[in-house]
């Protein structure tokens, strides 16, 4: 069965530096997704994307966040410059279009960021 | 926005008894309503999810009700068994925004 894959699996940066985390949605999926989740916390909405563009982002989605499908496969959500809270795991899902809109969400594994 | 809220936040169960872990919506025009199951440094992962159009979904040991004029809906575990120890989310989300919007979560363990 197809999966969501994110790369790196574990990220380590120093405060101030930017990151990029990737992602490899299902092929057939035209819906994608940031979450993060703190640990031991909820999981929480960053931002949505879908034909090429941003389709909603949450207050968490500052200009420090940016989303970008560099090419036909990979899509990527890039800090640029982290701070200590950023310190997160970050997942990556996608969907594919449903009869009234996007079907289930699969998750990718996540990218553990730690900031120190 | 849509606020879902999630209880309990632990659960403790004997193997083979049921387990119920509810959650309530704000925002009446939430329409979708997924639960995950995450184990410990894992992905969350699908089990069960239901639309608004129906009241009830089964599958095997797992089901889930929707109560719409209460905002509130519900996951049932049969027959536990420990494999079934993990953190539960729901979540809700509506064709206008296709984001979800998660629970804090239940962890739910099953004692053999």
């Amino acid at each position: 069965e197809p999966e969501v894959t994110q790369t790196p699996s574990h990220q380590v940066t120093q405060m101030g530096q930017e990151v990029i985390l990737r992602c490899v949605p299902i092929s057939n999926h035209l819906y994608f997704y940031w979450y993060r989740q703190i640990l031991g916390q909820k999981v929480e909405f960053l931002v949505s994307f879908y034909n090429n563009e941003i389709s909603e982002k949450s207050e968490i989605f500052d200009d420090q966040f940016s989303v970008e499908r560099p090419d036909g496969s990979n899509f990527t959500l890039k800090i640029r410059s982290t701070k200590l809270e950023d310190s997160a795991m970050y997942f990556c899902a996608s969907s594919r279009m449903g009869a009234g809109g996007p079907d289930e969400q699969f998750f990718g594994p996540g990218t553990r960021l730690t900031v120190l | 926005g849509e606020n879902v809220e999630q209880h309990p936040s632990t659960l403790s169960v004997q193997e083979g008894d049921s387990a119920v872990i509810k959650c309530t919506y704000s925002d009446s025009a939430s329409n979708y309503f997924p639960w995950y199951k995450q184990e410990l440094g894992k992905r969350p992962q699908l089990i069960i999810d239901i639309r608004s159009n129906v009241g009830e979904k089964k599958d095997q040991r797992i089901a889930v009700t929707l109560n719409k004029t209460a905002k509130h809906f519900s996951l049932h575990i049969t027959e536990t068994q420990p494999e079934d120890s993990a953190v539960y989310f729901c979540a809700a989300s509506m064709d206008s925004s296709y984001k979800l919007i998660f629970g804090s979560g239940t962890r739910l363990l099953v004692r053999p």
